[in-house]
């Protein structure tokens, strides 16, 4: 079966400063990777997958995610943190043979001006 | 992509009663599913709903509880049973795309049962 952590509910950071958001994964074969941002009273927008290819993946809004197999890891990145990128986080995985997808708990990012 | 849209948005019903939310879809789509987000909790999916074939559930949903209709390539329906307050949820339907091979989610149906 496949799952995925986020290991932290929330992560606090000052407006400026870089940030990370954690995300493990267990799968079978090779998984198909996102990232999704949920704003209050709104619905989740696609932030950025990993298919194949290069490890690190660009998205949305200046984020960007770095696979490592060896890890099972997906972390998402961005180098400077904008108060309006304060949100909730969804990690997500399907192995190649399910199309559903499997989300992890969430973490909230905290943005402090 | 996808443009999505859910009805109603949000509605507040009562024990006992069932609620029917409609996804629409602006584009031809085969897979389409059903989520529920509890409140402060994480998506967890209901359903994979195919055009032509039965909805396909997962472990603790039946279709007795969530009836599914899926009549067209562009719609489908999830129907919430004789709610209890347990049921209050955030419901969502998405669709995937197979040349992105992303899901796109609709806006939403904020259910409060009391």
């Amino acid at each position: 079966a496949q799952s995925v952590a986020q290991p932290e509910d929330q992560v606090n950071v000052a407006e400026g400063n870089p940030l990370t958001v954690k995300c493990t994964y267990s799968v079978s074969g090779n998984p198909y990777l996102f990232w999704y941002v949920q704003y209050p009273n709104r619905g989740l927008q696609f932030l950025l997958k990993y298919i194949t290819g290069d490890n690190l993946v660009k998205g949305s809004y200046g984020f960007e995610a770095e696979f490592n197999k060896s890890q099972t890891s997906f972390h998402l990145k961005k180098p400077s943190a904008l108060v309006s990128d304060s949100a909730l986080y969804f990690c997500a995985v399907r192995d190649r043979g399910r199309r559903a997808l499997t989300f992890g708990s969430g973490t909230r990012l905290q943005v402090q001006p | 992509s996808a443009v999505i849209s859910q009805k109603p948005s949000r509605d507040i019903c009562q024990r006992g009663t069932s609620l029917t939310i409609q996804c629409q879809v602006d584009s031809q789509v085969t897979m389409m599913f059903w989520y529920r987000q509890q409140p402060g909790q994480s998506l967890t999916l209901i359903a994979t709903a195919n055009q032509g074939s039965e909805a396909t559930y997962e472990s603790g949903f039946v279709i007795d509880k969530f009836p599914i209709s899926r009549p067209n390539l562009t719609f489908s329906t999830l129907t919430v049973s004789n709610m209890s307050p347990e049921d209050s949820s955030i419901y969502l339907c998405s669709v995937e795309e197979s040349q992105y091979n992303e899901q796109f989610f609709g806006p939403g149906t904020r259910l409060t049962v009391l």
